[in-house]
């Protein structure tokens, strides 16, 4: 069965380090999403990726985080500096399609803990 | 804006004794109602989409339903097993087809 791959599962990491998740979605999957769930709330997304192009990083804190797509396939998300607010679980999905209507699967995503 | 709010935030029920988890939302154009299932410490696992209202759909003692300002989730006969918490979506077009997401309802069936 076909599965979203995120490494690592956990990450420590001191503030003010960076820190690096990763990301390999369902082969065939045009549409990439990153989003961050802190305890007890839902998902927000962070940035979403159309092949290798950016649709939405409306609130992706772009002066510490940055997501790359190359060749469209798998995806890497960078914060630098890590703050101690950065602490969250960090989602990757993909969809086959970007215009709606078709259902996203997660991984199992990257807890992260900054210290 | 589109939004999406879930109730109750918390449920606790008997093995067996069946409920329904609520989830309004606030959306313009919508392509699709999701809900999903997330065990602790682990990624959201797809169980349904909806497209228009009226739509049903079932798995197991599962069965989500679809109005045009609300979807339920219906819980026949729970089982432990059936603790989670559980989420809901929505998906339109001024969103940029992005998935926005409730605040969930973390389900405790006791045996």
């Amino acid at each position: 069965e076909a599965e979203v791959a995120q490494s690592p599962r956990y990450k420590i990491t001191e503030k003010s380090q960076a820190v690096a998740f990763w990301c390999d979605p369902i082969s065939g999957h045009a549409t990439l999403y990153w989003y961050r769930q802190i305890l007890g709330q839902g998902p927000e997304l962070l940035v979403q990726f159309q092949d290798e192009s950016v649709v939405d990083d409306s609130q992706l804190p772009k002066d510490r985080f940055s997501a790359e797509r190359l060749k469209g396939v798998d995806s890497t998300l960078k914060i630098q500096p890590a703050e101690l607010g950065d602490s969250a679980m960090y989602l990757c999905a993909s969809s086959w399609s970007g215009t709606g209507g078709t259902e996203a699967f997660f991984g199992q995503g990257t807890r992260l803990t900054v210290v | 804006e589109d939004q999406v709010t879930q109730s109750p935030e918390a449920l606790r029920l008997q093995e067996g004794e069946s409920s329904s988890l609520n989830c309004s939302y606030t959306v313009s154009g919508l392509r699709g109602l999701f809900w999903y299932r997330q065990d602790p410490g682990k990624g959201p696992e797809f169980l349904f989409t909806l497209y228009s209202a009226g739509e049903e759909k079932e798995k197991e003692r599962l069965k989500a339903t679809l109005t045009k300002k609300e979807s339920f989730l219906h819980i026949t006969a729970p089982k432990p097993e059936d603790s989670a918490t559980y989420l809901c979506a929505v998906q339109a077009p001024g969103s940029s087809y992005k998935l926005i997401f409730g605040s969930g309802t973390r389900l405790l069936v006791r045996p």
